[in-house]
C-alpha cells in the first residue's frame, strides 16, 4: 500500500517561494500525483497535478524526478492567503481495489 | 456550473442511531467519492462509486456504506453511531479516476 510522508509543518514570509516535498517510495507506474490546498472548514482545492518531470500552471509549479519517488510542490512568491494545509496525493494500485492515499499534509504558515 | 453541494452541512446525533448524508456532485461528473476527516487520522478514503457502482472502497467498517444514484448522487450511511465518527465528511466528484477531484464543504457530524 503506497505511503506518502511530507513536513508536518513549514513556515516562510510573504513574497518567498516555498518548496513543499512529498516522498511515495511505492508509487505504481500508471500512478499519478496531484497536491490539493485546504482551507479551514472547506473541502480540498486542487492546485496541480503530474506524472514526470514538471508541470507548471498559474498558481504552481510541480518537479517529479525520474524515479517518481517524491515530488515538490513549488508556490512562487507565497502571500498570507497561502497559509493552509496541502495535501500530496498519490493514486495506489493494489489488485482489483484501486486506493486514494492522502498524506498527512503539510500545514504552511505565511508570515507578514 | 454548479459546484458540490452536500446536506446537511451539520449534524448532531447520539451514540447508536444512524445517518444519512448526501452528495450531489458537478452536473456530467460520474465518479463521488467520500472521505473521513478527523484532527488525528487526517483525511482517510470511504468509498467511490462511479454509474452508481462501488468501484474502491477504503479500510472502514461496515457500519460505513453508501450508494449512487441514476443521476449521480450519492449518499453515505452511517449505523450504530461510535463517539468516534465525530468528523467533518467530505464528497469529491470527478470525471473519472485520478481526474481533478472537486470537493464539496462537507457534513459537521458531532457523535453524543
Amino acid at each position: 500500500l503506497a505511503k506518502t510522508t511530507q513536513p508536518i509543518s513549514m513556515d516562510s514570509y510573504e513574497g518567498q517561494e516555498v518548496n513543499i516535498t512529498c516522498s511515495h517510495n511505492n508509487i505504481a507506474t500508471n500512478d499519478y500525483i496531484t497536491w490539493y490546498q485546504q482551507f479551514p472548514s472547506q473541502g480540498p482545492r486542487f492546485i496541480i497535478q503530474g506524472y514526470k518531470t514538471k508541470v507548471t500552471n498559474e498558481v504552481a509549479s510541480l518537479f517529479i524526478p525520474a524515479d517518481r519517488k517524491s515530488s515538490t510542490l513549488s508556490l512562487p512568491r507565497v502571500s498570507l492567503s497561502d497559509t493552509a494545509v496541502y495535501y500530496c496525493l498519490v493514486g495506489a494500485s493494489m489488485d482489483s481495489n484501486y486506493q486514494l492515499i492522502w498524506g498527512a499534509g503539510t500545514k504552511l504558515i505565511i508570515k507578514p | 456550473k454548479a459546484g458540490v453541494t452536500q446536506t446537511p452541512r451539520y449534524l448532531i446525533k447520539t451514540r447508536g442511531q444512524q445517518v444519512t448524508l448526501s452528495c450531489s456532485p458537478i452536473s456530467g461528473h460520474r465518479s463521488v467519492s467520500w472521505y473521513q476527516q478527523t484532527p488525528g487520522q487526517g483525511l482517510q478514503f470511504l468509498f467511490e462509486y462511479f454509474s452508481e457502482t462501488q468501484r474502491n472502497k477504503g479500510n472502514f467498517p461496515g457500519r460505513f456504506s453508501g450508494r449512487q444514484f441514476s443521476n449521480s448522487r450519492s449518499e453515505m450511511n452511517v449505523s450504530t453511531l461510535e463517539l468516534g465518527d465525530s468528523a467533518l465528511y467530505l464528497c469529491a466528484s470527478s470525471s473519472d479516476r485520478g481526474h481533478e477531484q472537486f470537493f464539496g464543504p462537507g457534513t459537521r457530524l458531532t457523535v453524543l
